[in-house]
């Protein structure tokens, strides 16, 4: 089957640094995707890696290892408004986008 | 348009009754995307396709849920004889390509089923 696991929570403090991670099993492997998502809200697209290594954007840094079938997403300097949910998926080889359960990020002042 | 845009954007339905959910991508979006959110859960792939055309119908959960879409545009998902279990957020995405990573959400139909 096809499955991706990652932690249900993960607690930080603000200004701190926090990574979140997901490893997969799918059948097929075009690359993995990040998500957010606030409460009530629409999920918003962060990152993508396709290719093994590390993507960085603004404060967002995501990390993808293929071998491994393993990946994870940094936030550094967090912010009260990083509390959100946050999804891996990754996109198989019938072009589903097949989605984690999703990690509630909680950030304490 | 500026945005994904779906309608309604809440629906509360009989069981037994039928339910159309509208889906409107962004304007020159070639891809659309489908999926299912119940609460606290992560999403659930139902149907994508690219113009008008879904090659993959295996995501849909039974064959009461259908899809279609007309001039590579406006979409809409069917559900025949709603059951309390298909209560749950139908989120529509679109992308400017199969290829193309970014999806780009609408606010989702929140569908309750009594």
């Amino acid at each position: 089957g096809q499955s991706l696991e990652q932690p249900s929570e993960v607690t930080a403090v603000e200004g701190a640094i926090v990574q979140i991670n997901c490893t997969y099993q799918t059948s097929g492997f075009y690359g993995l995707s990040w998500y957010q998502q606030h409460d009530g809200g629409a999920p918003t697209f962060l990152s993508y890696n396709g290719l093994d290594g590390l993507e960085e954007t603004g404060r967002f840094s995501s990390f993808l290892s293929r071998s491994d079938s393993y990946g994870y997403l940094l936030l550094q300097e967090l912010q009260m408004k990083d509390s959100a949910s946050y999804f891996c998926a990754v996109r198989d080889l019938n072009y589903q986008l097949i989605w984690g359960a999703g990690t509630k990020l909680i950030i304490k002042p | 348009g500026a945005g994904v845009s779906q309608s309604p954007s809440n629906k509360v339905t009989e069981k037994g009754k039928d339910v159309e959910l509208r889906c409107d991508p962004i304007s020159g979006h070639t891809a659309l995307y489908w999926y299912r959110q119940s609460l606290g859960q992560g999403l659930e792939f139902l149907i994508y396709f690219q113009g008008n055309s879904a090659p993959d119908k295996s995501g849909l959960p039974s064959d009461r849920f259908s899809a279609e879409r007309t001039g590579g545009s406006v979409s809409t998902l069917t559900i025949q004889r709603t059951q309390q279990e298909d209560s749950a957020v139908y989120l529509c995405a679109s992308s400017a390509g199969l290829d193309v990573e970014t999806q780009y959400f609408g606010p989702g139909t929140r569908l309750l089923v009594l």
